[in-house]
């Protein structure tokens, strides 16, 4: 059972439109992160919430995280062929009884946007 | 970009062989990470090492072991290959950040 929980799980989408994709969990999470990954490669971070009702923004992709800290979306403006991908949420919490501090991902969202 | 590196990147193998994975880091981390990733499940955490010689499991360990006997490698051990062990296995180091890891370019496993 996934512990987040992404959708749509795949997007395609024409170049100029745009696109929003969440991230819920039952769970509360300290912070979540969104990554993005090209086919080939590891995972690369894109942000990182930390505080419930965050809105951050960079360039055309706008992230929130929700006021309970269990959700999350990210929103693409005007779509380029460039931001295909697999775009990934994540939630970090410590482990009961540890300071160890583990990531639980979502399974992804395939995103393709055609030129 | 984060020092860190896998090897081999790629490798096929027959069921019931012993697989041994790398990760090598330079950013001198305690905490590192072995994930899988497969269609439909994202990546998840198979085990994890809090320094050297100090190692726990994740969600799914079942069929693999891991060591740490110095700072910068990680290795991950598939005792016996078994088919449902084909995956994308990748490794990870925080970032400055604890929230964020950064991870490695993936080793691509085939157990036939």
């Amino acid at each position: 059972t996934q512990l987040l929980e992404q959708s749509p799980q795949f997007l395609s989408i024409q170049e100029g439109e745009n696109l929003t994709v969440y991230c819920n969990s039952s769970s509360v999470f300290s912070s979540l992160q969104w990554y993005r990954q090209e086919p080939g490669e590891g995972p690369v971070l894109l942000v990182t919430v930390v505080t419930g009702g965050e809105v951050k923004k960079l360039k055309r992709l706008t992230f929130q995280f929700g006021d309970a800290r269990k959700d999350s979306s990210l929103h693409i403006t005007a779509a380029q062929p460039g931001d295909t991908g697999l775009y990934l949420c994540a939630g970090g919490a410590h482990s009961l009884g540890s300071n160890d501090y583990k990531l639980s991902f979502g399974a992804g969202t395939t995103v393709t946007v055609r030129a | 970009d984060a020092g860190i590196t896998q090897s081999p990147r790629h490798k096929v193998t027959e069921t019931g062989t012993p697989v041994t994975l790398r990760c090598h880091q330079t950013e001198n981390h305690r905490y590192m990470y072995w994930y899988r990733q497969d269609p439909g499940h994202g990546l998840r955490l198979i085990h994890y090492s809090y320094g050297v010689k100090d190692t726990d499991k994740g969600e799914v360990s079942d069929g693999y072991s891991v060591s740490r006997s110095k700072t910068e490698d990680f290795l991950l051990t598939l005792e016996s290959a078994t088919s449902s062990q084909t995956s994308v296995y990748f490794c990870a180091i925080p970032g400055t950040d604890k929230n964020e890891q950064f991870f490695g370019p993936g080793t691509r496993l085939t157990v036939l």
